[in-house]
C-alpha cells in the first residue's frame, strides 16, 4: 500500500506570501491528485497529474515522477486561501483496486491579513 | 449539474442503530468512490464501484460496512448495528473513466456527518 507524507503539517504565513507545500509518496502511481478541503468540510480537486507541471490562476502543481515527490505552490497568497491541502495518489496499476485513492494527512494552512 | 449529492448532510443515531448514506453520482460518471474522514486516520477508501459492480471493498472495515449501487444514478452505504467508533464524515465522489479502464479526476459530495452515540 502507498505511504503519502505531507509537509508541512500546519503552515501560517501573512498575505502575499508565497506558499509551498510538498507531498512524497513510497510506491509508484498513475496518477496524483491536489484537493482542498475548505473550513465548511467541502473538498475539491485543485490538480490531478501524472507528470510535469499544471498551472490554474495562483495555483501551480509539479510532480517528479523518479523522486516520488510533488509540490503545490500557491503565489501571492490571500486569506481566503486558508483551506486544508491534501495530497492524494492513485496506485500505477490498472485493474481491481487500483482507482481509489490513497490520502495525505493534510496540511493546514493559514494565511493572515 | 448540481454535482455529487449525499444525503441525509446530518446524521445522529444511537449505537446499535442501522445507518443508511446516500449519494446520486454526477450523471454520466461510472466511478462512484465511498469515503470516511476522521480525525484520526484522515480520509480513506471504503469502496468503489465502475459501471454500478463493486471493485474493490479492501477498504470496508468489517461485516457491518455493506454498499449497494442498484444502478447508475444512486448508491448507499450502510451500517448495522452502528457503534461510536464509525463516527465521521462520509464522502462520496465520481468520475468519468478513461479509454484506459481507469478513472479521472474524482468530483466529491459535501459529506454526511454521522455521529454514534
Amino acid at each position: 500500500k502507498n505511504e503519502v507524507e505531507q509537509s508541512p503539517q500546519n503552515l501560517t504565513a501573512q498575505e502575499g506570501e508565497f506558499i509551498t507545500i510538498n507531498c512524497s509518496y513510497s510506491v509508484g502511481i498513475s496518477a496524483l491528485h491536489w484537493l482542498q478541503q475548505h473550513p465548511g468540510g467541502g473538498i475539491v480537486s485543485l490538480f490531478m497529474l501524472s507528470s510535469g507541471k499544471k498551472k490554474h490562476g495562483r495555483l501551480i502543481a509539479t510532480i517528479n515522477i523518479q523522486e516520488k515527490h510533488s509540490s503545490l505552490h500557491i503565489t501571492a497568497s490571500h486569506p481566503r486561501d486558508s483551506a486544508v491541502y491534501i495530497c492524494a495518489v492513485r496506485s500505477k496499476y490498472g485493474g481491481g483496486g487500483a482507482d481509489g485513492l490513497t490520502f495525505g494527512k493534510g496540511t493546514h494552512l493559514i494565511i493572515q491579513p | 449539474d448540481a454535482g455529487v449529492i449525499q444525503s441525509p448532510r446530518h446524521e445522529v443515531t444511537e449505537m446499535g442503530q442501522e445507518v443508511t448514506l446516500r449519494c446520486k453520482p454526477i450523471s454520466g460518471h461510472d466511478y462512484l468512490f465511498w469515503y470516511r474522514q476522521t480525525m484520526m486516520r484522515g480520509l480513506e477508501l471504503l469502496i468503489y464501484f465502475n459501471n454500478n459492480v463493486p471493485i474493490d471493498d479492501s477498504g470496508m472495515p468489517e461485516d457491518r460496512f455493506s454498499a449497494k449501487m442498484p444502478n447508475a444514478s444512486f448508491s448507499t452505504l450502510k451500517i448495522q448495528p452502528s457503534e461510536p467508533r464509525d463516527s465521521a464524515v462520509y464522502f462520496c465522489a465520481s468520475s468519468w473513466g478513461l479509454a484506459g479502464g481507469t478513472s479521472e479526476t474524482q468530483y466529491f459530495g459535501p459529506g454526511t456527518r454521522l455521529l454514534v452515540l
